[in-house]
């Protein structure tokens, strides 16, 4: 089955670290460019980083410095590592895949992972 | 970065009915525009793909047209599981950008 299954997900203080794992399945992983979108209670998604097949990263200006995106192609996983937390950081994180063909949408996601951040 | 605003924020509709949706971008994006389903505790779901292409599985009753700033999302006949948000999504460069979404709802 083709799927992306998130987990380390949890409660944080202000100023905590926490790292986030991806597991993907039913498809060639390294041959994908994949990304990490988050979405705060009641708000639209907000796109985080992305990771192309061949190591290139961009991240959002709201997480730079802060959050690393990084995969490990033996284990079909991608991570992100957060670091410096704050409450805005509070949402349900999802991994997703980019859309092969043009590399401008996310085609398959998981079911995403909650992290709140507490004061 | 580029902004998307969408519009209505909420629609109305029943089942049967025709639905427009629309976003609008701060700027050109070509046709790098994508449309996602959302429903409560789920993740999103791609609809469309280059503001005109349907994403496998995806049925015919979901179109997308558009280019540059101004796009549509329509769903044709209305079912029940359809009510739902519809976000749109950039990706001309990056950062991606996704609009703050129309719910819509059964009247």
């Amino acid at each position: 089955e083709v799927q992306l299954v998130e987990s380390g997900g949890g409660l944080v203080q202000r100023g905590g670290s926490l790292r986030l794992s991806c597991v993907a399945s039913g498809f060639t992983f390294r041959n994908n460019h994949m990304s990490w979108v988050r979405q705060a209670p009641g708000e639209g998604p907000e796109w985080v980083s992305v990771i192309y097949s061949g190591g290139t990263i961009y991240s959002a200006d709201s997480v730079k410095g802060r959050f690393t995106i990084s995969r490990d192609n033996s284990k079909n996983t991608v991570y992100l590592q957060m670091n410096s937390l704050r409450v805005e950081d509070t949402a349900v994180y999802y991994c997703a895949r980019v859309e092969q063909w043009l590399g401008r949408s996310f085609d398959l996601w998981g079911r995403g992972t909650l992290l709140t951040v507490s004061s | 970065e580029i902004v998307l605003t969408q519009s209505p924020a909420t629609l109305s509709l029943s089942p049967g009915e025709r639905a427009t949706l629309s976003c609008r971008a701060s700027q050109s994006v070509s046709s790098y525009l994508a449309w996602y389903q959302q429903k409560p505790g789920q993740a999103p779901r791609l609809l469309i793909y280059d503001a005109s292409n349907r994403a496998t599985g995806i049925p015919a009753r979901f179109s997308g047209s558009g280019s540059g700033t101004d796009f549509t999302l329509t769903i044709n006949s209305l079912e029940p599981e359809d009510f739902a948000v519809y976000y749109c999504q950039q990706r001309s460069d990056w950062p991606a950008t996704f609009g703050q979404g129309t719910k819509v709802e059964i009247k």
